[in-house]
């Protein structure tokens, strides 16, 4: 079947490296911000949230950061594994605003 | 954990059919809403509900009607299938939250096709 993946842009990343996957937004008055992660033929899965009076937010392997200055959110992976091959993509909640993804391919 | 499901997981239908799309949550949750996905579109918000009975258009309202009469069931229908609708389609749900939104939780998807 067709993957979500298609005409996105790709990051391939090595195994073990850390994956910095972005997302820009336009509003400054954006307030809550989620990255998702979605397997081919799956839904979106929750990965981390950042709330606007936040600049960084940690997670297991995962930190998103929050630069309202230019508005830039970003998720990094850290050591990244074959089961991290996905697209991933923000959204930011309040708008209903989600981004189009970035396909991650994790070559081993 | 949250768990939202889908009805069906892939759908085929034919031009003119009359469709519908069912999501469940077992959160309690008070919103919900129906987004279709399309490759290198992104998601795009057809409807949603905030209470029972309740709805409000999203982006891409046309064609499409929703109905919501228990709080953890909201159906999608597509009143005259056509090849256009073709896609992905997510059901999420989330809790009110922090100024009326809060995280969204989503389900597995239905593929629809439609001949």
């Amino acid at each position: 079947g067709e993957s979500v993946g298609l005409h996105l842009p790709t990051l391939s990343v090595q195994e073990g490296d850390n994956s910095i996957i972005n997302c820009a937004y336009s509003n400054s008055a954006s307030d809550y911000f989620i990255w998702y992660k979605q397997e081919s033929g799956k839904g979106p899965q929750f990965i981390i949230d950042i709330r606007s009076n936040m600049d960084k937010r940690q997670g297991q392997r995962v930190t998103v950061l929050l630069n309202k200055t230019v508005k830039h959110l970003s998720l990094q992976i850290a050591a990244t594994q074959p089961g991290d091959s996905a697209v991933y993509f923000c959204a930011e909640i309040t708008r209903l605003a989600f981004g189009k993804g970035n396909q991650v391919v994790v070559i081993p | 954990d949250v768990k939202v499901t889908q009805s069906s997981r892939y759908l085929v239908k034919r031009t003119g059919e009359k469709v519908f799309l069912e999501c469940v949550q077992d959160m309690d949750h008070e919103n919900m809403f129906w987004y279709r996905q399309d490759p290198g579109l992104g998601l795009r918000l057809i409807y949603f509900s905030y209470d029972v009975k309740m709805k409000e258009k999203g982006d891409i309202p046309e064609g499409y009607s929703v109905s919501r009469e228990k709080k953890e069931r909201f159906s999608l229908i597509l009143e005259s299938a056509s090849t256009n609708q073709t896609s992905m389609y997510l059901c999420a749900s989330s809790s009110l939250g922090t100024g009326g939104v809060d995280t969204q939780y989503f389900g597995p998807g239905t593929r629809l096709t439609v001949l």
